[in-house]
């Protein structure tokens, strides 16, 4: 099935720093959403996008939708120690009925 | 509230036994769905629904049987024939882009 390639697997970083993120596919993709995941518990939509070049913001956390419509990208400023988690990207594919296509994950670890 | 419920939050199961898993919406939502996360994995599905009285198997059905005879309710049963159980469970509900997901149900086999 389709899949979404979604880096780096992991991160381990300082408080304070910058965070980026991706996710890639071979295909098109109509909708990109981004998700954390606390341990234990389900994933919480962060931010969606539903247009090529969308730029959105929700708080320290900006996602684009790439402009090629195969990618998009998560940043998070200035990290703080809540921000630990899986993030990952989820989209709906050109043509598709709404079943989303999760990214693996990428697990961010930050260090006080 | 609207949300998405599951419960229990922790099941032990004994091997040979069928389990069912629950998850219960009040957000009007049509379709819901399944998933299966390992550790240190992303999420895979397992079935979906996206009316009631249907349903359609995902990626990892095999061993996994579910029903959707209310709007509302998505149960999901691992069956003995599921040979590696143990893992974390997801339930989701989306109207049609964006889901919302359950808080999930760790199923350990004993």
């Amino acid at each position: 099935g389709q899949q979404l390639n979604q880096s780096p697997q992991s991160m381990f970083i300082q408080e304070g720093e910058d965070v980026s993120m991706n996710c890639t596919s071979s295909s098109i993709f109509n909708t990109w959403l981004w998700y954390k995941q606390d341990p234990g518990e389900g994933p919480v939509l962060l931010i969606a996008l539903y247009k090529a070049g969308e730029l959105t913001s929700n708080g320290r956390l900006t996602a684009q939708f790439g402009i090629t419509r195969k990618d998009s990208f998560l940043n998070i400023s200035a990290s703080i120690p809540s921000d630990v988690g899986i993030y990952f990207c989820a989209g709906i594919p050109s043509g598709n009925t709404g079943k989303l296509i999760f990214g693996q994950g990428t697990t961010l670890q930050v260090k006080p | 509230d609207g949300g998405i419920t599951q419960s229990p939050k922790y099941l032990f199961r004994k091997e040979g036994q069928n389990v069912t898993l629950s998850c219960e919406q009040n957000l009007n939502h049509d379709a819901m769905y399944w998933y299966r996360q390992d550790p240190g994995q992303g999420l895979r599905l397992i079935y979906y629904s996206q009316i009631v009285n249907d349903f359609q198997k995902g990626d990892i059905a095999e061993g996994y049987s579910v029903s959707r005879e209310k709007k509302e309710s998505f149960p999901l049963t691992v069956t003995s024939a599921q040979k590696n159980p143990t893992a974390f469970y997801l339930c989701a509900s989306s109207p049609r882009y964006g889901y919302t997901f359950g808080s999930g149900t760790r199923l350990t086999v004993v």
